[in-house]
């Protein structure tokens, strides 16, 4: 246990619907970042939040948004799913700086049908 | 362009035999350099980092990494594979080191024959 949790594990949906996956960081982690892993793109950068507030926005597209809530709780929302959104989303935690190496989540497998 | 490559895509090693796994990258300045190992169904494990100094950098599981400025490279080697070491590894970089966005290369399949 990575104590990065995301849930849900697995998601089946239908195109055109809207999901939200969950991350709570590990215990002292101010930082959340989201990433998104398919098969043709690799591992991409979606988004970081910091205690709160949009810290670095990556390839995210814009039906795709992110928010922190005040117990560092973060939530991706998906939105107008299509095919091409499938894939494994990771939420990873960290302080904030980068001289300690991100803790990665388990994953949440999105398929949409 | 700014990148990281990790030229191969699969390695099939013998149980028992040394392993190398490749990773370049391009950018203006040397960035924090990582690598992770994802086991099926998993999510990534931190195996090692660096961001100065010493060349030789050791990680976890007898995981180590030789950084070399001159070819912008930072390989991850192990002297001796277990069956268990077979996953998918990535390198990645920050940057720049503001602990904001890592960039990963594509990954490299680890297969280990008995």
């Amino acid at each position: 246990d990575s104590g990065v949790t995301q849930t849900p594990k697995h998601l089946i949906t239908a195109t055109g619907q809207r999901v939200t996956l969950r991350c709570s960081p590990r215990s002292g982690d101010l930082s959340v970042y989201w990433y998104q892993q398919s098969l043709d793109q690799g591992l991409q950068f979606l988004i970081q939040y910091y205690n709160g507030e949009e810290r670095a926005k990556g390839n995210i597209l814009e039906r795709f948004s992110a928010q922190q809530f005040p117990d560092l709780h973060s939530e991706l929302n998906l939105s107008s799913l299509e095919l091409g959104d499938s894939a494994l989303y990771f939420c990873a935690s960290g302080p904030g700086s980068s001289n300690y190496g991100y803790t990665f989540g388990s994953g949440t497998r999105l398929t949409v049908v | 362009a700014q990148s990281v490559t990790q030229p191969d895509i699969h390695i099939t090693v013998s149980e028992g035999a040394s392993l190398e796994l490749r990773c370049n990258y391009s950018y203006g300045a040397t960035p924090y350099l990582f690598w992770y190992v994802q086991s099926p169904g998993q999510g990534l494990q931190l195996l090692l980092k660096y961001f100065s100094g010493d060349t030789l950098v050791q990680g976890i599981k007898g995981f180590e990494a030789e950084f070399k400025r001159s070819q912008s490279s930072i390989n991850l080697r192990k002297p001796s594979v277990h069956w268990s070491d077979a996953a998918e590894y990535f390198c990645a970089v920050d940057p720049n080191q503001a602990g904001t966005a890592l960039i990963f290369g594509k990954g490299t399949t680890l297969s280990v024959s008995s």
